[in-house]
């Protein structure tokens, strides 16, 4: 039973530039949350989606936007990146209207400088 | 928004040592997770319990739904179990999982 993964595990940016991150759900899940986690603090809720819609969103700037696909693996894009943008990505899924249990991927690094 | 707090935000343990470690929630909840992050960042799932109790080896978890508290305790300490515990709740269905400042635990040999 495969968890979930994440791609890529670091990634560089400069400032100004886009980019691209991605998740693949625990197999029998629908639904994918993105979270950011600055070093030192708990995770922040990006936002959520199902069905391929943004069903959710957290205090995040029109910046961050994502994708869900039929498959139910799901990109985050960050446009613009700022240095505050540096942190650690989760993606974490669950299964809609069931035992709300999130089970989170490794993360992905992403530094700006 | 619901709060979460959890206590203390750092411990420092011998190996074999016995620890509890608290979290406190602000409202009603229908998720209570806990979680172990470790050094390369990986949130690994403790326990799913919005209430009663569990146990999993050397580590077992309380949640008291009515008086909004969670406590999660780790025996026998190993300096495996290094690293930052997480709570996070959840208040209503299909919302997202809103997590506490964390506990950082060290366990020296």
């Amino acid at each position: 039973d495969a968890g979930v993964t994440q791609s890529p595990t670091h990634l560089i940016k400069t400032r100004g530039q886009q980019v691209t991150l991605r998740c693949s759900p625990k197999s029998g899940h629908d639904t994918v949350s993105w979270y950011q986690q600055a070093l030192g603090q708990g995770p922040q809720f990006i936002f959520q989606y199902y069905e391929e819609e943004e069903r959710q969103r957290g205090n995040f700037p029109d910046r961050f936007s994502g994708h869900q696909f039929p498959n139910y693996s799901s990109e985050l894009n960050v446009n613009a990146l700022l240095l505050g943008d540096s942190a650690l990505y989760l993606c974490a899924s669950s299964v809609r209207d069931r035992v709300p249990e999130q089970y989170f991927g490794p993360g992905t690094r992403l530094t700006v400088t | 928004g619901i709060q979460v707090e959890q206590s203390p935000p750092d411990l420092i343990l011998q190996e074999g040592a016995n620890s509890t470690l608290r979290c406190n929630f602000s409202d009603s909840v229908n998720n209570l997770q806990w979680f172990h992050q470790n050094p390369w960042g990986q949130l690994i799932n403790l326990f799913y319990i919005p209430s009663g109790t569990k146990q999993n080896g050397r580590l077992s978890a309380t949640t008291v739904a009515t008086e909004r508290y969670s406590l999660l305790y780790i025996s026998s300490s190993q300096t495996t179990d290094s690293g930052v515990y997480f709570c996070a709740v959840e208040n209503s269905g299909n919302t997202p999982l809103v997590f506490g400042k964390g506990t950082r635990l060290s366990v020296i040999a």
